[in-house]
C-alpha cells in the first residue's frame, strides 16, 4: 500500500539532546513537509522541500533541521536549540498540482 | 496574509443532528480548499477537497461542504451525526503556487452526545 510512515510514533528526549525523526513515503511524490501541531494552534509549517537536494524554512524553522537525499526520505531533526520541542509532529507529501496533501500518523515527541 | 480560520474552537452535537463547521479564508484569489480530520493521536485524512467548479463538493462518510465566495467560506455539513465522527477537523488552503504548503486552521474540535 501506498502511503507515509513516520517513526518511531512516540519520542523522549532528554534536555540538550538531539533528535531525529524519521518520515519516508511510496508515493512516488516530490514535495514534502514538516508539521508541528500543538494544542489549540492547528498545524504550523516547520520545513518543506520541493525536490531531492533542496529544501526551505517554513514558518517556525528554529531549532529544527532536515536533509533530503532520496526523495522517499525527508527526517527532521529537532535540536537542542529547540527550546519547546515537546509537540505532536506530522509529515506530509504532495505530489502534482490540485492534489491533496497525504499525512503520515505521526510522532509524538515529550522532552523528560 | 494568507489565512484559514475556524471560528469555533469546541462544537458538541446529538447523535443524529445535523453538523455544520465553519471555515473562512483570506487570500488574494481562490485558494485550494480541504477538510481533514484527525482521531486523537493519529495523522489527518481527508474529507473532501475544492480546486475549482461545482461549489458543494461531496466527500467520504457523508460530508459535504460548500464554496461560497462571496462570503470566503468553505463550510463543512453533515446532516446527521454518527458517535464515530467525534474527532478533531481542520479546514486548510493553498494557492498550489510558491511552496505549495497547506494553510490550516486551528481546527474544531467534535464531539458527539449520546
Amino acid at each position: 500500500d501506498g502511503g507515509i510512515t513516520q517513526s518511531p510514533k512516540y519520542l523522549f528526549r532528554k534536555e540538550g539532546q538531539n533528535v531525529t525523526l524519521s518520515c519516508e513515503q511510496n508515493l512516488n511524490h516530490d514535495a514534502m513537509y514538516w508539521y508541528r501541531q500543538d494544542p489549540g494552534q492547528g498545524l504550523r509549517l516547520i520545513y518543506y522541500s520541493q525536490i531531492v537536494n533542496d529544501f526551505q524554512k517554513g514558518d517556525i524553522a528554529e531549532g529544527y533541521s532536515v536533509s533530503r537525499e532520496k526523495k522517499e526520505s525527508f527526517p527532521l531533526t529537532v535540536t537542542s536549540a529547540q527550546k519547546n520541542p515537546t509537540a505532536f509532529y506530522l509529515c506530509a507529501s504532495r505530489g502534482p498540482k490540485n492534489t491533496e496533501a497525504f499525512f503520515g500518523q505521526g510522532t509524538r515527541l515529550t522532552v523528560v | 496574509a494568507q489565512s484559514v480560520t475556524q471560528p469555533d474552537i469546541h462544537i458538541t452535537v446529538s447523535e443524529g443532528a445535523s453538523l455544520e463547521l465553519r471555515c473562512n479564508y483570506s487570500y488574494g484569489a481562490t485558494p485550494y480548499l480541504f477538510w481533514y480530520v484527525q482521531s486523537p493521536g493519529q495523522g489527518l485524512q481527508l474529507l473532501l477537497k475544492y480546486f475549482s467548479g461545482d461549489t458543494l463538493v461531496q466527500g467520504i462518510k457523508g460530508f459535504e461542504a460548500e464554496f461560497k465566495r462571496s462570503q470566503s467560506s468553505f463550510n463543512l455539513r453533515k446532516p446527521s451525526v454518527h458517535w464515530s465522527d467525534a474527532a478533531e477537523y481542520f479546514c486548510a488552503g493553498t494557492m498550489d503556487t510558491g511552496r505549495r504548503a497547506l494553510t490550516f486552521g486551528s481546527g474544531t474540535r467534535l464531539q458527539v452526545q449520546p
